[in-house]
């Protein structure tokens, strides 16, 4: 069966700008999380989403970082007046159920640069 | 604080030369270990789970074993194609449903 696939695959924007982030995870997986990996680094966890329940937020950076999920589909990260800072590689991954008894499935990632 | 530490950072071996990469961790209770093997340009691909200690799991040339303060990745007469960079993950036993990743150990092995 497909993967999860995010898109785009790589976006180059400019300082200020908006930036919208997609990710499709893998059909009947109710759980999805977002990562930020900079190079070099460990994968920094973003949010996560479980269902219909309230996304657990805590790891987003700031107020520009938001995102959705709908339903048990399709999710979006929008980085809001992007800065040089927010170049990284943005990691999606879907995973049966939320919590470490099951497993994440990761996409490709969407490479980010801020110019 | 809880904590996952991966070592080495890096690991340079020639083909067929075994050796193994360290991944351990403080959490005061493991709900689950995780290793990745992740290639430039890629998204993590899922390798092995590990759930409490004494447990041991393989595949091809890798195996990974698990005791209460850390995991080991064995790799056994190692190829070109293992080199990447592989990733260990811990969930902790609670109410967090957040992983803590290590920065990973970067392979390479050499013809």
């Amino acid at each position: 069966g497909a993967g999860v696939s995010q898109s785009p695959s790589n976006k180059v924007t400019e300082k200020g700008k908006d930036v919208e982030l997609r990710c499709d995870p893998i059909s009947g997986h109710t759980a999805l999380y977002w990562y930020r990996q900079r190079l070099g680094q460990g994968l920094e966890f973003l949010i996560y989403f479980q269902g219909n329940s309230a996304p657990d937020k805590s790891g987003l950076p700031s107020d520009r970082f938001s995102a959705e999920r709908t339903g048990e589909s399709v999710s979006t990260l929008t980085i809001q007046r992007t800065q040089q800072e927010d170049s990284a590689v943005y990691l999606c991954a879907s995973s049966l159920l939320a919590g470490g008894k099951e497993t994440q499935y990761f996409g490709p990632g969407t490479r980010l640069l801020v110019l | 604080e809880d904590q996952v530490t991966q070592s080495p950072e890096a690991l340079r071996l020639q083909e067929g030369e075994s050796s193994s990469l360290n991944c351990s961790y403080t959490v005061s209770g493991l709900r689950g270990l995780f290793w990745y093997r992740q290639d430039p340009g890629k998204g993590p691909e899922f390798l092995f789970t590990l759930y409490s200690a004494g447990e041991e799991k393989e595949k091809e040339r890798l195996k990974a074993t698990l005791t209460k303060k850390e995991s080991f990745l064995h790799i056994t007469a190692p190829k070109p194609e293992d080199s990447a960079t592989y990733l260990c993950a811990v969930f902790q036993s609670g109410g967090s449903y957040i992983p803590t990743f290590g920065r990973g150990t970067s392979l390479i092995v050499h013809p």
